[in-house]
């Protein structure tokens, strides 16, 4: 099966740059997606590699290294509202695209 | 604005009761939707992928007896809690892929269901 491991809580201040890293155990995806999830509410889309590499979103970055099984999310000039979840997922299944998640970490930015 | 719809946010009903959950896609014709699970505190579980037409698909060690999917026309799918007990208390949330290659999903805004 897959599995996809991330740190339950991160802990930053405000103006500081975070990462949030991502390990997968699995084959044959077709790219590692970025999601933030606020309390309560729905996932809304942050970054998405299909690629090696970095892809940049303005504060948001996104990293992945098929290779390594690894990949983060890197979030510079924290602000308050970045508290929130963050999953990254993998996209499987061929037209389907559905997404497996991977465990969340939450974000606790501090003044 | 939204690309997805999605009601009731909220359901709280006595144990027994079948409950019933829209997804609507808003923008664009969507012949695949999926239905998510999520318990406080967790991550979003992949509960059965909707096929508009045919039947949809669950994942491994979703019951589906217990989840009715239907996926009528190329802009609804709806999920039916049937006999819903206590442990089915959960935050359903329902998405759709955009159009064209690698486009990421969109989500409603979910559904708390509490049952008592």
């Amino acid at each position: 099966g897959q599995s996809l491991e991330q740190p339950s809580e991160v802990t930053a201040v405000e103006g500081a740059i975070v990462q949030i890293n991502c390990t997968y155990q699995t084959s044959g995806f077709y790219g590692l997606s970025w999601y933030q999830q606020h309390d309560g509410g729905a996932p809304t889309f942050l970054s998405y590699n299909a690629l090696d590499g970095l892809e940049e979103t303005g504060r948001f970055s996104s990293f992945l290294s098929r290779s390594d099984s690894y990949g983060y999310l890197l979030l510079q000039e924290l602000q308050m509202k970045d508290s929130a979840s963050y999953f990254c997922s993998l996209a499987y299944g061929g037209a389907t695209n559905k997404l497996i998640f991977g465990t969340g970490t939450l974000l606790a930015v501090q003044p | 604005g939204a690309v997805v719809s999605q009601h009731p946010s909220r359901v709280i009903c006595k144990s027994g009761t079948s409950v019933k959950i829209e997804c609507r896609s808003l923008d664009f014709q969507a012949t695949t939707m999926f239905w998510y699970r999520q318990f406080p505190k967790q991550s979003l579980m992949l509960m059965a992928t909707s096929n508009e037409g045919s039947k949809a698909t669950y994942e491994q060690g979703v019951e589906k007896d217990k989840f009715l999917i239907n996926h009528a026309s190329l802009t609804l799918s709806t999920l039916t809690v049937t006999s819903a007990h206590p442990e089915d208390s959960s935050f359903y949330i329902c998405s759709v892929r955009g159009q064209g290659g690698n486009q990421p999903q969109h989500f409603g805004d979910g559904t708390r269901l509490s049952i008592l």
